[in-house]
């Protein structure tokens, strides 16, 4: 139990749908992040919040809509999903922004059919 | 371009052995450090070792770097089967802001 919760575990979509991945942190944290693990690839760092405000877009294409309604929760939107789109989508948070120790959810597993 | 690199890509090993792995970068970081991801799991963070220490303990877990060469390593003493998972370094490039970038990983197998 590392404190950061992730649902759905798994998740699978057609490339119509629209759906959510939540991800809840109880570790008093004011910085979260989304990150998405594929198949032979390093970890990709998606988004970046801090204090609710989003610091970090790494060129993530408009189909991923991030929402930060405070600092313990963190959603990432889906729609128009491409099947390259399928991978782990792991959420993380620490103290602060910065070079801290990263606490990481049990991830999402997306499939887009 | 991708920061942290690990070495080797698998490694298989018997419980008991040593294992290490290494890991290389290519700009001067603020620290490194290194996870464990365990199959289709999150990653827990192991340690932490800042640009001015050379090596750190931690358990059976022992950490080197090496600035001059630009590579960190990992050893795991002792390992047991419970120890099998992926590993991956990360570090944090002085000019990466917020942006920890992490390396493909050592799928390390310990077999009973």
């Amino acid at each position: 139990e590392t404190g950061v919760t992730q649902t759905p575990r798994h998740l699978v979509m057609g490339m119509t749908n629209k759906k959510s991945l939540k991800c809840e942190q109880h570790l008093g944290h004011n910085a979260m992040y989304w990150y998405k693990q594929s198949a032979k690839k390093p970890l990709e760092l998606m988004f970046v919040y801090n204090f609710k405000e989003q610091t970090e877009n790494n060129s993530v294409p408009s189909r991923f809509s991030p929402e930060c309604p405070n600092s313990s929760h963190l959603f990432l939107h889906l729609h128009t999903l491409q099947p390259e789109d399928s991978a782990l989508y792991l959420c993380a948070s620490s103290p602060g922004q910065g070079w801290e120790e990263l606490f990481f959810g049990e991830g999402s597993r997306l499939t887009v059919l | 371009s991708q920061q942290g690199e690990e070495d080797p890509q698998a490694l298989s090993i018997q419980e008991g052995e040593n294992a290490t792995m290494n890991c290389s970068y290519k700009t001067s970081i603020n620290n490194l450090q290194w996870y464990r991801q365990n199959s289709g799991r999150g990653l827990v963070h192991l340690i932490l070792i800042r640009s001015n220490e050379r090596e750190k303990h931690s358990g059976r877990l022992r950490v080197t770097l090496d600035t001059s060469k630009k590579s960190s390593s990992l050893l795991i003493t002792a390992s047991r089967a419970a120890d099998t998972a992926s590993y991956f370094c990360a570090t944090d490039g002085e000019t990466s802001g917020s942006r920890l970038t992490f390396g493909e990983g050592t799928q390390l197998t310990v077999n009973p």
